[in-house]
């Protein structure tokens, strides 16, 4: 089976960084996405990983460590609009079949 | 462009009443899929479809079926609603490969009482 881990919840003000963990167990990777999703909201795809390194789009950039069955994803200069849950997802060979971790909640403050 | 669309966007159920849950994207996309998200939760997979007439079951299929008649259409039946299957469904579609975007329609809100 896979199995996800990510910190339930983080907090942060206007202009900080936030970096979200997630720890996963597989039995075949094929990389690791990141999703946000707004309170009532679908979610949407931010990044993908499939190699060791960081990916990097506008805020927001992605870590991955196969080697160490983890990864993360960094916010930076975070803004009210980033207060979400960010869930971290390891795919199947093919398309979405995808397992998610729980989710982290970021709450962005003032 | 509209994507995935999901209809209905909310449904009460009875207990043993069964439902249809409608599923259509325009983005010409192979795969397609269905999950569910309970409160506070991640989303789990229900069932996927690589291609029209093609379907599997994901980590949580009982009590729910599904067919891929066309590559636009994806339904969820429910086919006897218990309380358990209060959730919130999510269908997707995407490019077959691994890694590429994936896309969340808005989401169907069901509450079986």
């Amino acid at each position: 089976g896979q199995s996800l881990e990510q910190p339930s919840e983080v907090t942060a003000v206007e202009g900080a960084i936030v970096q979200i963990n997630c720890t996963y167990q597989t039995s075949g990777f094929y990389g690791l996405s990141w999703y946000q999703q707004h309170d009532g909201g679908a979610p949407t795809f931010l990044s993908y990983n499939a190699l060791d390194g960081l990916e990097e789009t506008g805020r927001f950039s992605s870590f991955l460590s196969r080697s160490d069955s983890y990864g993360y994803l960094l916010l930076q200069e975070l803004q009210m609009k980033d207060s979400a849950s960010y869930f971290c997802a390891v795919g199947g060979a093919a398309g979405n079949k995808l397992t998610f971790g729980g989710g982290t909640r970021v709450l962005v403050k003032p | 462009n509209a994507g995935v669309t999901q209809t209905p966007k909310f449904q009460v159920l009875k207990t043993g009443q069964s439902m249809t849950l409608q599923c259509a994207q325009d983005m010409n996309h192979e795969y397609m899929s269905w999950y569910r998200q309970d409160p506070g939760m991640g989303l789990r997979l229900i069932h996927y479809s690589v291609g029209a007439g093609i379907t599997d079951q994901g980590e949580v299929p009982n009590g729910y079926n599904v067919s891929r008649s066309t590559t636009e259409d994806f339904p969820l039946r429910l086919l006897s609603a218990a309380p358990s299957q209060t959730s919130v469904y999510f269908c997707a579609s995407s490019e077959v490969l691994s890694g590429n975007t994936i896309y969340f329609g808005e989401g169907s809100w069901l509450t079986v009482v």
